[in-house]
């Protein structure tokens, strides 16, 4: 059982480019959350979804966008790449409203040079 | 503004006694509040959570306590052991579905 895969593991891009993240889960779980964690600065909430089809902000979500058009992948899309968004990047699933505990994927690392 | 504060970024303690990590919190409308541990280079991992209806809620040698008047709650683990080395992490959780998280506190077990 994979749990929840994110595509890629490692990346570089160069200022302005766009990318694609890639969330993948095989639970079945409605809820999946991205988020970004940085040196001193925790996880922080970048976008979510609660269901197939629906897509909400967090707390830093510009910058960002995302799609659910299947219930098994979220994805993160970076636009135009900055600096800024250097980051180590998690996605996470779970189960329902009433079943707090969230699964993380294994990170994606994420150099805008 | 943050709504889950993590005040200490690390915290030392001797193998076979408890550690106790802290988390405070604004938002009065959390529901449940949850606790994470993480490895470098790995994802975090679920530990514990507890309901804002309950007080306490025990796993092994885990045990979450909430205070709701003092929006305050803690991690107590009894008794340490090498491998709890790691980043803790406190999560809320609302009506609006969002999982907030702090900071995090690096736990150092030493031998």
């Amino acid at each position: 059982n994979a749990g929840v895969t994110q595509t890629p593991k490692f990346r570089v891009l160069k200022t302005g480019q766009s990318m694609t993240l890639l969330c993948a889960q095989d639970m079945n779980h409605e809820y999946m959350y991205w988020y970004r964690q940085d040196p001193g600065m925790g996880l922080r909430l970048i976008h979510y979804s609660v269901g197939e089809g629906t897509t909400a902000k967090g707390e830093v979500p510009d910058g960002y966008n995302v799609s659910r058009l299947k219930k098994q992948n979220f994805l993160l899309g970076l636009e135009s790449a900055a600096p800024s968004q250097t980051s180590v990047y998690f996605c996470a699933s779970s189960q329902a409203r009433d079943s707090v505990e969230a699964f993380f994927g294994q990170g994606t690392r994420l150099t805008v040079v | 503004d943050q709504q889950v504060k993590q005040n200490s970024p690390s915290l030392s303690v001797q193998e076979g006694r408890i550690s106790i990590l802290n988390c405070d919190y604004t938002n009065s409308m959390f529901d449940y509040f949850l606790w994470y541990k993480k490895y470098p280079a790995e994802g975090p991992t679920f530990l514990i959570s507890i309901s804002s209806i309950k007080d306490k809620n025990e796993d092994g040698r885990f045990t979450v306590f909430l205070n709701k008047s003092a929006k305050h709650l803690s991690l107590h683990i009894v008794p340490s052991q090498p491998g709890d080395s790691a980043v803790y992490f406190c999560a809320a959780k609302g009506g609006d579905d969002k999982i907030i998280f702090g900071k995090g506190t690096r736990l150092h077990i030493l031998p």
